[in-house]
């Protein structure tokens, strides 16, 4: 039982290039959600899905797509990066099973140049 | 708009002491979760609190949520290096977290 797991764990783009970040979670969770996390700001939510076939955004949603694959992936893609979206990214899931409580993925630090 | 605030921001203490970190929220909310963070690391899940009046403790932490006050506080007992993280309150007033900036606890001997 892997819980959440994420790829890449780290990863250098250079302005304007695109990337796929992967999420996959084995614990048979409905929900599923994308945070970023920089300094002095706490989480903050980019988009998150409810179940599956279902997306809506979040607080920061702008350079952003998602894709829920199936009900275990969740994937993240920055289009054309931009340094101010250098941060380390986060997936998570949970389920009304566990009262919501949101297992984090080990997290992806991200640095555009 | 929604506000998490928790504060302090930074706590350096000594170990031995006993100090609370306090989470204000600013809209309703049914249960409250702490998360720690270690350096370079993912949230660990502490506590999950569900009503008014819940009390939660394990170790020397003990969590509390008043849902009148829209107050949770984090109290640490007797404190040791081992505690010394990042801990977040984050609350649910959708579908997923709203998190407080944390609280960066450093316990030096």
């Amino acid at each position: 039982n892997a819980g959440v797991t994420q790829t890449p764990k780290f990863q250098v783009l250079k302005t304007g290039q695109s990337m796929t970040l992967q999420c996959a979670q084995d614990m048979n969770h409905n929900s599923m959600y994308w945070y970023r996390q920089d300094p002095g700001m706490g989480l903050r939510l980019i988009y998150y899905s409810a179940s599956e076939g279902t997306t809506d955004k979040g607080e920061v949603p702008n350079g952003y797509n998602v894709s829920r694959l199936n009900k275990r992936e969740f994937s993240l893609r920055l289009e054309s990066a931009a340094p101010s979206q250098t941060s380390v990214y986060f997936c998570a899931s949970s389920d009304r099973d566990s009262i919501y409580e949101q297992y984090f993925g080990p997290g992806t630090r991200l640095t555009v140049t | 708009e929604l506000k998490v605030e928790q504060n302090p921001l930074f706590l350096s203490m000594q170990e031995g002491k006993n100090y609370t970190i306090y989470c204000n929220y600013s809209t309703t909310s049914d249960r409250l979760y702490w998360y720690r963070q270690d350096p370079g690391k993912s949230l660990e899940s502490l506590f999950v609190l569900l009503s008014n009046g819940a009390v939660k403790q394990e170790g020397r932490l003990m969590a509390s949520l008043d849902t009148k006050a829209r107050l949770s506080t984090l109290h640490i007992t007797a404190a040791v290096h081992d505690l010394s993280a990042t801990y977040f309150c984050a609350v649910v007033p959708g579908y997923a977290l709203n998190f407080g900036k944390g609280t960066s606890l450093l316990v030096t001997p």
